[in-house]
């Protein structure tokens, strides 16, 4: 078990450009979370999923921005004609239904930078 | 909904000497209650929880915290700091009828003078 995965580490992209970003949780974590970090603030919850259902979605997601774990294993964060103001480390997270109490275990998260 | 206020954005202290880092929550049910440490680019790491039982919960690293109802405060408490403590602290609560999500304070930076 080598823990929560997230690729890229780092991305630069230029404003108006797709990027997707990659989370490989525990192998046997069902609860799968997605967390938006900004310079000098606390993570901001954004979306998690249980198995592959999306259960619940922040309004800070807006329409631009889809998430989506298609076997209930790895997740995937697309943000579309992204924005300056999209520029923050996202943060990736996994759990044992039930275990959640127990916290999180977080992956090191991708930056990116939109230039 | 749940809230938390970590009151100091910054804290600076001495190597060796004591530190408190303060968090007060709101919620109109029961929580549960954590705090995490994250180190330079790095993800975030558990340093403790409360549940229930006992309000002085121990820590990874030496911390400890104490859970407070009547205050809805849960502060963290280290008797003697080391450099290697530098980092950002994050208090978050979760509701405990439904532990959906963590919600996170904005964060205390914690930075050890030699």
């Amino acid at each position: 078990d080598t823990g929560v995965s997230q690729d890229p580490r780092h991305k630069i992209t230029k404003r108006g450009q797709n990027v997707t970003f990659r989370c490989d949780p525990i192998s046997e974590h069902n609860r799968l979370y997605w967390y938006r970090q900004t310079l000098g603030q606390g993570p901001e919850f954004l979306t998690y999923f249980q198995n592959e259902a999306q259960l619940e979605k922040s309004r800070l997601l807006s329409d631009r921005f889809s998430a989506e774990r298609p076997k209930g294993s790895f997740s995937t964060l697309e943000i579309q004609r992204t924005e300056q103001g999209d520029s923050a480390m996202y943060l990736c997270a996994s759990s044992l239904l039930g275990q959640g109490l127990y916290g999180y275990t977080f992956g090191s998260g991708t930056r990116l930078t939109v230039v | 909904a749940q809230s938390v206020t970590q009151l100091d954005s910054q804290v600076p202290v001495f190597e060796e000497a004591p530190v408190e880092l303060r968090c007060n929550y709101s919620s109109s049910v029961s929580v549960y209650l954590f705090w995490y440490v994250q180190y330079p680019n790095q993800g975030l790491q558990l340093l403790l929880k409360y549940l229930s039982g006992s309000t002085l919960v121990k820590g990874i690293n030496g911390f400890e915290a104490e859970f407070n109802k009547s205050q809805t405060s849960f502060h963290l408490r280290k008797p003697s700091v080391h450099i290697s403590d530098t980092a950002e602290y994050f208090c978050a609560v979760t509701p405990g009828s439904s532990a959906s999500k963590i919600i996170f304070g904005s964060g205390t930076r914690l930075s050890i003078r030699p």
